[in-house]
């Protein structure tokens, strides 16, 4: 199985970074994706990770350590656009692609 | 737009009656999945179809749920005898193939299914 563990919610100011954590417990390993969800939308694409380091896209990099079972999401430059809930889900190592996800971290961006 | 489109994206059923709930992927995806979330919490896989097959439905509950994707045409998921604890964001998601090492899934709006 796969147990996948994200904090709820954290409080940021417009302009700061923030860091999101997520830990990840499973059976083998094919990959961790992070994805933003804004309140009533679709799950977005952030980035993918599947070998350890950092991976930079922009404002948002994204760090993997497969020993560790550990991932974080880097959000730099904050706006308010960037309030959203942001999703950590790992692929089945199986093959199959299904994607297992954890709760979410809500990100509340305030000025 | 080329995106993953749904519909509806809002259903309202009475308890006993059928949702049936549409999935168009993204052009030129032939990899369809389907996800279930709950309010506060994440989403849970469903089921996995390419076309005209099942590939995995180990996280579809095997009484009243149902899941096609024909050759022509949307995928369609089918709740039957709808209960309260059904209601729920229904999202789907495509992918061009499988298990490519960077193989992206895609997002839709999602339904929201709230019974009555």
């Amino acid at each position: 199985g796969q147990n996948i563990d994200q904090p709820t919610e954290m409080t940021a100011t417009e302009g700061a970074i923030v860091q999101i954590n997520c830990t990840y417990q499973t059976s083998g390993f094919n990959g961790l994706f992070w994805y933003q969800q804004h309140a009533g939308e679709a799950p977005t694409f952030l980035s993918y990770n599947v070998l350890d380091g950092l991976e930079e896209k922009g404002r948002f990099s994204s760090f993997l350590s497969r020993s560790k079972g550990y991932s974080y999401l880097l959000l730099k430059e904050l706006q308010m656009k960037d309030s959203a809930s942001y999703l950590c889900a790992v692929r089945d190592p199986t093959g199959n692609n299904r994607l297992a996800f954890g709760k979410g971290n809500q990100v509340v961006v305030i000025p | 737009n080329a995106g993953v489109m749904q519909n509806p994206r809002h259903l309202v059923r009475r308890r006993g009656q059928e949702a049936r709930l549409r999935c168009s992927p993204m052009k030129g995806h032939s990899h369809v999945y389907w996800y279930r979330q709950l309010p506060e919490e994440g989403l849970k896989f469903m089921v996995y179809l390419q076309k005209e097959n099942i590939i995995d439905e180990s996280g579809m509950p095997k009484e009243r749920f149902s899941a096609e994707f024909p050759k022509e045409g949307p995928s369609i998921l089918r709740i039957q005898q709808v209960v309260r604890g059904d209601s729920a964001a229904y999202f789907c998601a495509s992918s061009q193939t499988q298990g490519a090492v960077r193989e992206t899934q895609y997002f839709g709006p999602g339904t929201r299914l709230l019974v009555l």
